[in-house]
């Protein structure tokens, strides 16, 4: 089975930093991960998708990364904002089996303070 | 395009009463889900439907039913309410015929059951 983990938990920053959010998941064989952010009270928005083919994609000050033999994805956030305060959650789904349905992790809470 | 939406966005149920909760989507996808999501416990799948007259059971199945009579709804539905259902329910969809299987979800809906 699948596990997904994000590290850390929680994270409080000053605004202007770069800052580095981890997902790690135990079966490499991957289809693809999605990198969300929810705001309080609201829905997961898609920030990012990666397909197991690529390393990283881009948007805006949003980078993903992908390695699949290490188990590891990062979302790195340039010149963070107080906007950015969010969670974000990364999404795994498997290629096994056909179904193709995404394991969450428990997400990153992140604080950006004036 | 409304993309996905859910009806109610807020009830409160007293214990053993039933209800439906509304999924629907715009965008011609094969994919649906039903997820709840509880502070410290994630969002954790409930039902899911690879298409039209199609379910399956997810994580946490128990005390729900599923229907998908038409391809853009998906709903969820309680028979008897508890009020370890109290949550905040999550839809969303995905599209197949060869990926990405991007998911997109609606903006929750928050059930009291008191």
């Amino acid at each position: 089975k699948q596990e997904v983990t994000q590290i850390p938990a929680a994270l409080s920053v000053p605004e202007g930093e770069n800052l580095v959010l981890n997902c790690s998941f135990t079966d490499s064989a991957i289809y693809n991960l999605q990198w969300f952010r929810q705001d309080p009270g609201k829905g997961l928005t898609s920030l990012l998708l990666i397909q197991s083919s690529q390393r990283e994609q881009t948007s805006g000050r949003l980078n993903a990364s992908l390695d699949k033999s290490s188990g590891r994805s990062t979302l790195y956030i340039a010149a963070s904002q107080p906007g950015d305060s969010a969670t974000y959650l990364c999404a795994v789904s498997l290629a096994s089996g056909g179904s193709y349905i995404p394991t969450f992790g428990r997400g990153t809470s992140l604080i950006v303070h004036p | 395009n409304a993309g996905v939406t859910q009806t109610p966005k807020f009830r409160v149920l007293k214990t053993g009463q039933s209800m439906t909760l509304l999924c629907a989507q715009d965008m011609n996808h094969e994919y649906m889900y039903w997820y709840r999501q509880d502070p410290g416990m994630g969002l954790r799948l409930i039902h899911y439907s690879v298409g039209e007259g199609t379910t399956a059971k997810g994580e946490v199945p128990d005390g729900y039913n599923v229907s998908r009579l038409k391809k853009q709804n998906f709903l969820l539905g309680l028979e008897s309410a508890a009020p370890s259902q109290t949550s905040v329910y999550f839809c969303a969809s995905s599209y197949s015929a060869g990926g990405p299987y991007e998911q997109y979800f609606g903006p929750g809906t928050r059930l009291t059951v008191t």
